[in-house]
């Protein structure tokens, strides 16, 4: 069964700083893996998604890398901002399955 | 297209009554996930379907729960009896046939008292 862990559970940066968020998954056998933004009462905003077969995806100041072998992916936030204060939560589909398994999520705070 | 639509926003309702969530997803989508959330728990996938198809309802938590989807552009899902426990963030979902991402819509808060 595949789990999904985030790493850390919440971080708290100044502005400006250049951070990375972390995802692991147990089972490598993914199909793609997508990075979430849920902002306090709202819902979820794909951010970025990376097939299995791709190493990184970049969108703006965002970059989301992934390991398959090692179960392991990063998002990583050039010259945070404020307005990047939210949860992310990225979510793994496996090879064997539509759905997608949620990690928990990091609850990012950047101080202005 | 104005993304996942899912009404209503908020819902408060007693003990014992039924609950019923609904549901439009982006035209064109194959797919159509519920989840629930929760502090505890997270986001849990309950059921999704496939052309209107009931794939995997494994995450139903008990047979109080039932989802439907009678046509391409519309699903319920249904709590009867519900109970405080089932108080959480109920989200729909969809998403298009193969490498497509999943979107989300903003959910239902359901609280139950």
């Amino acid at each position: 069964k595949q789990e999904v862990t985030q790493i850390p559970a919440a971080l708290s940066v100044p502005e400006g700083e250049n951070l990375v968020l972390n995802c692991s998954f147990t089972d490598s056998a993914i199909y793609n893996l997508q990075w979430f933004r849920q902002d306090p009462g709202k819902g979820l905003t794909s951010l970025l998604l990376i097939q299995s077969s791709q190493r990184e995806q970049t969108s703006g100041r965002l970059n989301a890398s992934l390991d398959k072998s090692s179960g392991r992916s990063t998002l990583y936030i050039a010259a945070s901002q404020p307005g990047d204060s939210a949860t992310y939560l990225c979510a793994v589909r496996p090879d064997y399955g539509q759905n997608f398994v949620f990690g928990p999520g990091t609850r990012l705070s950047v101080l202005p | 297209d104005a993304g996942v639509i899912q009404s209503p926003r908020h819902e408060v309702t007693e003990m014992g009554q039924e609950v019923t969530l609904r549901c439009k997803p982006i035209s064109g989508h194959d797919y159509l996930f519920w989840y629930r959330q929760t502090m505890m728990r997270g986001l849990e996938l309950l059921i999704y379907f496939n052309n209107n198809v009931p794939i995997d309802d494994s995450g139903m938590p008990e047979d109080r729960f039932s989802a439907k989807m009678p046509n391409a552009s519309f699903s319920t899902l249904k709590i009867q009896p519900s109970e405080p426990r089932d108080s959480a963030v109920y989200f729909c979902a969809s998403r298009g046939d193969g490498y497509y991402e999943q979107y989300f819509g903003p959910g239902t808060r359901l609280t139950v008292t």
